[in-house]
């Protein structure tokens, strides 16, 4: 079945950087758009960064504009997100996330890992 | 960015109750919607796609409408394990945008 594992998450200063990672398996993953979620503690879901199913073309929050970057390794089943510039306001569990359709740029999201928990604190 | 907004935000059931959310979209977004369900300390899950087609495992008592700009998630007779919180999300555009969520609490 569809597993996303993800990884790289921690205590980060303000202003630092931080590089998430996740592993899929259980799917054709160069077949499907992924995400990156994220949630602030009792807070909300914000879709902060999107990649297409080849890498063509990728969306961000504007919350997060140049600062953060996404990518993808079809040949290794690979997502990654890295954060630069960190703020307080970055705190949250980021969850990797699958699209339901394939071969699109974003739609519903059908498979959640089970989150990173990303902490920026001085 | 198209703006979602839920109401309410939260709602004071019983088990047995019908329960209806609401998600308006800032403008137009077809039947491009979805629905999740999210319980404390767990990931979302995909309840509803498309405005009104259930997911795969989903109970029948889960059940969506609309098109546009109104949208609603009905829980005909709410169950012990529906207590949760629940958030639409809109892909009308790639820049995909969630409403805020509504906590449904036991009365």
């Amino acid at each position: 079945q569809v597993q996303l594992v993800e990884s790289g998450g921690g205590v980060v200063q303000p202003g630092r950087s931080l590089r998430l990672s996740c592993a899929a398996s259980g799917f054709i993953f160069s077949s499907y758009a992924m995400h990156w979620v994220r949630q602030a503690p009792g807070q909300g879901l914000e879709r902060v960064a999107g990649i297409s199913y080849d890498g063509s073309n990728k969306y961000y929050a504007d919350s997060v504009k140049g600062r953060f970057t996404l990518s993808r390794d079809n040949s290794k089943n690979t997502l990654s997100l890295q954060m630069d510039s960190l703020r307080a306001e970055d705190t949250a569990v980021y969850y990797c996330v699958r699209d339901k359709i394939t071969f699109g740029s974003g739609s519903s999201l059908h498979s959640w890992g089970r989150g990173t928990l990303v902490t920026v604190s001085s | 960015d198209i703006q979602m907004t839920q109401s309410p935000s939260t709602l004071s059931a019983s088990v047995g109750d019908r329960v209806t959310i609401t998600c308006r979209a800032s403008q137009s977004i077809n039947s491009w919607l979805a629905w999740y369900q999210q319980k404390p300390g767990k990931a979302p899950k995909l309840l509803i796609y498309k405005a009104s087609s259930l997911e795969g495992g989903v109970p029948s008592r889960f059940s969506g409408s609309g098109s546009g700009t109104e949208f609603t998630l009905t829980i005909s007779s709410l169950q012990p394990d529906d207590f949760a919180t629940y958030y639409c999300q809109q892909y009308n555009t790639y820049l995909l945008t969630f409403g805020g969520g509504t906590k449904v609490e036991i009365k």
